[in-house]
């Protein structure tokens, strides 16, 4: 089971880009990226997922290096609204996911 | 298209009871997820169901149940309530249930057990 390591917070600015980095050393071959965020008291949402070298969607953009041994999630010009918590999870099979403390992310005004 | 409903979103019960928390998937979504969420010990699988049978199960006691109906939708029971039962339970479902499908979460049903 891919074990990961991420900031346990972080402070940014309205309009700021934000790069999250994540850490999995021991990610398996068969392992995806994916990256959830949370809102208190809502379940997670689904925000990007991907294999290896880059990923974008309409609200993020997931940079994973050759050795996928990390993964840095990029949010552009971030708002108030994506002040939340943001999990890195490695893995296929859903029931072996590891979901630790995730990111906190504040963004001020 | 409508997200995944959960219902009650919130609970009050005492040690001892039952509860039945009810999970209403993505139309077309045949595979559910539950999860146990709380500041201890985050989030944790509880168990999968995908066409009626459970799939797959994670590590808590017998007291935690589950089902799922013909139409998708799942419940879950916890019997014997105790005090460290409080807690988000989330539900997530999945188109087919394959390993790399994207999993949508429900709101979450906000139990207290006191």
């Amino acid at each position: 089971l891919a074990k990961t390591t991420q900031p346990i917070s972080m402070d940014s600015y309205e309009g700021q880009e934000v790069n999250i980095t994540c850490s999995h050393n021991n990610i398996a071959t068969n392992d995806y990226i994916t990256w959830y965020q949370q809102f208190p008291s809502q379940g997670p949402r689904f925000i990007i997922q991907g294999y290896k070298t880059k990923v974008t969607n309409e609200v993020a953009s997931l940079f994973i290096p050759a050795d996928r041994k990390s993964s840095t999630l990029s949010l552009p010009r971030v708002s108030l609204s994506d002040t939340a918590v943001y999990y890195c999870l490695v893995g296929v099979l859903v029931y072996q996911l590891i979901w630790g403390a995730g990111t906190k992310l504040i963004i001020k005004p | 298209k409508a997200g995944v409903t959960q219902t009650p979103r919130y609970l009050i019960k005492t040690r001892g009871q039952q509860v039945t928390l009810s999970c209403s998937p993505i139309s077309g979504h045949r595979s559910v997820s539950w999860y146990q969420q709380t500041p201890g010990q985050g989030l944790q699988f509880l168990f999968e169901y995908f066409s009626e049978t459970q799939r797959n199960k994670g590590n808590f006691p017998g007291r935690f149940s589950g089902r799922q109906f013909s139409n998708s939708r799942s419940e879950m029971n916890v019997s014997t309530l105790e005090l460290g039962d409080s807690a988000l339970y989330l539900c997530a479902s999945r188109l087919a249930g394959t390993n790399t499908d994207t999993q949508y979460f429900g709101p979450g049903t906000r139990l207290t057990v006191l």
